[in-house]
C-alpha cells in the first residue's frame, strides 16, 4: 500500500519569501511522485512530476522538487512566493502500472502582502 | 487543445435519487479516472477507464458505478443518493498506453454535487 503525509495544512509565508511544502511517501516500490495546485472552484492542475529520471524536478511557475529516496520525502519550494500562489497544494503518488493516484491531505498556502 | 469537460458543474439532489455525471477527455486520452473530494476524506480514487473496461477500482461502495464508451468519454453514476455522497468530483483523463507507463492525468474542473 501506498500513502502520502503533507506535513502543515495551512502555511502562510510574506509575498517574496521562500515557499517549503512538506510531502513524505511510503510505497512498496519506486514510486512515481507528483504535485498540484488547486484554485478555489477549479480542478487540479499539474505543477510537476518525478518518474525516476532527474531527482530535481522543476515545475510550473517557478516552482521545483527535490526526490530524496533515504528520506522519503519530495518537498515543493519555491524561491519567491507571490500573491497568486495561494492556492490548495496536493502532493500524489502512484505506483508503476497503476494510473490511480493516492493523494495526501493538502497544504492551504497563504501569501501575506 | 481543449482540456478535460464535466456536465454538470454544479447539481443539487435529494437522498435516495440517483445521479449521473459526464467527462469528456482531452482528445486523443483513452484513460479516464474518477475522483471524490470531500473536505472529510480528501481526495479518494474511485475508478479508473481505459478501452471501455474498468481497470481498477477504489474502496467504494456498488452504488458508484461507472462505464467508458468508445469516443473515450465516461459516466459516473451513483445510485441511493446519501448525505455524505456530498462532494465534488473530479474526472482526470491521460494518454495511457497498454503496458501501464506513468501518463500525466488532466483534471477536469469537476461536478459540485449537493445532496439534501
Amino acid at each position: 500500500a501506498q500513502s502520502v503525509t503533507q506535513l502543515g495544512s495551512h502555511v502562510s509565508v510574506s509575498e517574496g519569501a521562500l515557499v517549503l511544502l512538506r510531502c513524505n511517501y511510503s510505497s512498496s516500490v519506486p514510486p512515481y511522485l507528483f504535485w498540484y495546485v488547486q484554485y478555489p472552484n477549479q480542478g487540479l492542475q499539474l505543477l510537476l512530476k518525478y518518474t525516476s529520471a532527474a531527482t530535481l524536478v522543476k515545475g510550473i511557475n517557478g516552482f521545483e522538487a527535490e526526490f530524496k529516496k533515504s528520506e522519503t520525502s519530495f518537498h515543493l519550494t519555491k524561491p519567491s512566493a507571490h500573491m497568486s500562489d495561494a492556492a490548495e497544494y496536493f502532493c500524489a503518488v502512484s505506483n508503476p502500472g497503476r494510473r490511480a493516484l493516492t493523494f495526501g491531505s493538502g497544504t492551504r498556502l497563504q501569501v501575506q502582502p | 487543445k481543449a482540456g478535460v469537460t464535466q456536465t454538470p458543474r454544479y447539481l443539487i439532489k435529494t437522498r435516495g435519487q440517483q445521479v449521473t455525471l459526464s467527462c469528456s477527455p482531452i482528445s486523443g486520452h483513452r484513460s479516464v479516472s474518477w475522483y471524490q473530494q470531500t473536505p472529510g476524506q480528501g481526495l479518494q480514487f474511485l475508478f479508473e477507464y481505459f478501452s471501455e473496461t474498468q481497470r481498477n477500482k477504489g474502496n467504494f461502495p456498488g452504488r458508484f458505478s461507472g462505464r467508458q464508451f468508445s469516443n473515450s468519454r465516461s459516466e459516473m453514476n451513483v445510485s441511493t443518493l446519501e448525505l455524505g455522497d456530498s462532494a465534488l468530483y473530479l474526472c482526470a483523463s491521460s494518454l495511457a498506453f497498454e503496458r501501464g507507463r506513468q501518463e500525466t492525468q488532466y483534471f477536469g474542473p469537476g461536478t459540485r454535487l449537493l445532496v439534501l
